[in-house]
């Protein structure tokens, strides 16, 4: 089966930095995706990985290490918008997504 | 509308009872898709369609039915259901180009609670 970890929550304060780790362990690999879901609305596309290094996009980065099996998503400069849940999903076929259980980070005054 | 639209936002349904949810998508997209969501759980992917056809039924039980009669609208069909489906129903679409770098765009999910 597939297996994707990544930490349940974490706290950080407003214009902080926050790293959320991903590890995966999967049948297949063809990209990974990271997701942002603020509560009771629909996750929304942050970032995809499928070579190794860094990908950065304005105040968030992500990073990929196909031989590690590990990816983490950065953001920078934290906002108290950016109070969400963040799911990280791994491709490993044609079309479909494995996802973790996903991370919830609360930023704080 | 734009994007992915779900309806219901909201069911309560009892046991006995059937419904049904709706999706539709406005992005031009050929690949649609049936994830639920329950709490502190991972997105757990339902069915998959692609250019109307069914790709993908990852065990699912026959209480829930799917049904994709064009390329931009998905319906998902209730019956017989128990507490334990009480979830979030999220829908999908990508453009449905095999590979990596399809991306999936989702609704903003139906909550149904089971009775």
């Amino acid at each position: 089966g597939q297996n994707i970890d990544q930490p349940t929550e974490m706290t950080a304060t407003e214009g902080a930095i926050v790293q959320i780790n991903c590890t995966y362990q999967t049948s297949g690999f063809n990209g990974l995706f990271w997701y942002q879901q603020h509560a009771g609305e629909a996750p929304t596309f942050l970032s995809y990985n499928v070579l190794d290094g860094l990908e950065e996009k304005g105040r968030f980065s992500s990073f990929l290490s196909r031989s590690k099996g590990y990816s983490y998503l950065l953001l920078k400069e934290l906002q108290m918008k950016d109070s969400a849940s963040y799911l990280c999903a791994v491709r490993d076929g044609d079309y479909k997504l494995s996802f973790g259980a996903g991370t919830t980070v609360t930023v704080r005054a | 509308e734009t994007g992915v639209t779900q309806t219901p936002r909201h069911l309560v349904m009892g046991m006995t009872n059937k419904k049904s949810l709706k999706c539709e998508q406005h992005l031009g997209h050929n690949a649609m898709y049936w994830y639920k969501q329950s709490a502190k759980k991972p997105l757990e992917l339902m069915f998959v369609y692609n250019f109307k056809e069914q790709t993908e039924n990852n065990s699912v039980p026959s209480r829930f039915s799917p049904e994709c009669p064009n390329s931009s609208h998905l319906f998902l069909h209730l019956h017989t259901l128990q507490p334990e489906d009480s979830a979030l129903y999220l829908c999908a679409s990508s453009p449905g180009t095999s590979g990596g770098a399809d991306t999936q765009y989702f609704g903003p999910g139906t909550r149904l609670t089971v009775l």
